[in-house]
């Protein structure tokens, strides 16, 4: 059955740059999640969304990082003006339920940034 | 605030060998707790999960207990095999909201014929 998807899988970007990172959940998901991944690290919490409403943005580093899920279904995470401290992978979840216990992952977007 | 402290890697051992990957967190009220595995390529996967005290999580030969007293979720498994090598991550829901998960470091596992 159809995951939950993320494109682009590789991203190269350089410095100050902008970027627009895409995540399809499974259809039907309420709630979506944006994880930071850094490089031998866990997953960091960024943002989660119920439906097309962003609940929770507490985890976005810097005002450069923007997310929207406009119709409830695909969500973007956007990051403007890219810095090297941004190379990491970035992690889309998404949930049946309207809370993170039960979530599903994408395989994630290695984004680097030069 | 919330967090997971994990045992460090990597652990290497034998097939059929015994395995235990601590995990102990700090956190308001009583969250959820939960072990994530990812497999080489593989997005991460959920593993196990226990959400209030003295529940004890279990899947594919792997065990949790949930340990309010000492503010622990040890992954145990009595026989690893190959197919076991991977990331391993302690994750905890935080209470209340349900909504920001806080994850360990991962703790990678190799398992040698």
């Amino acid at each position: 059955g159809a995951g939950v998807s993320q494109s682009p899988r590789y991203k190269v970007a350089k410095r100050g740059q902008d970027v627009a990172l895409r995540c399809d959940p499974i259809s039907g998901h309420v709630s979506l999640f944006w994880y930071q991944q850094a490089l031998g690290q866990g997953p960091e919490f960024l943002t989660y969304f119920q439906n097309e409403a962003q609940l929770d943005k507490s985890g976005l580093p810097s005002d450069r990082f923007f997310a929207e899920r406009p119709e409830g279904s695909v969500s973007t995470l956007k990051i403007q003006r890219t810095q090297q401290e941004d190379s990491a992978v970035y992690l889309c979840a998404s949930s049946p339920i309207k809370t993170a216990d039960t979530q599903y992952f994408g395989p994630g977007t290695r984004l680097t940034v030069l | 605030g919330d967090s997971v402290t994990q045992m460090e890697g990597p652990v290497t051992l034998s097939e059929e060998a015994c395995l235990t990957i601590n995990c102990t967190y700090t956190a308001t009220g009583y969250p959820s707790l939960f072990w994530y595995v990812q497999y080489p390529g593989e997005g991460l996967q959920l593993l196990l999960k226990a959400t209030k005290a003295d529940d004890k999580g279990s899947n594919k030969g792997f065990e949790a207990t949930y340990r309010k007293e000492t503010t622990s979720f040890h992954l145990e498994k009595g026989s690893v095999q190959v197919s076991d090598s991977a990331v391993y991550f302690c994750a905890l829901s935080r209470a209340y909201t349900g909504n920001q998960f806080y994850f360990g470091t991962g703790t990678s596992l190799t398992v040698i014929p």
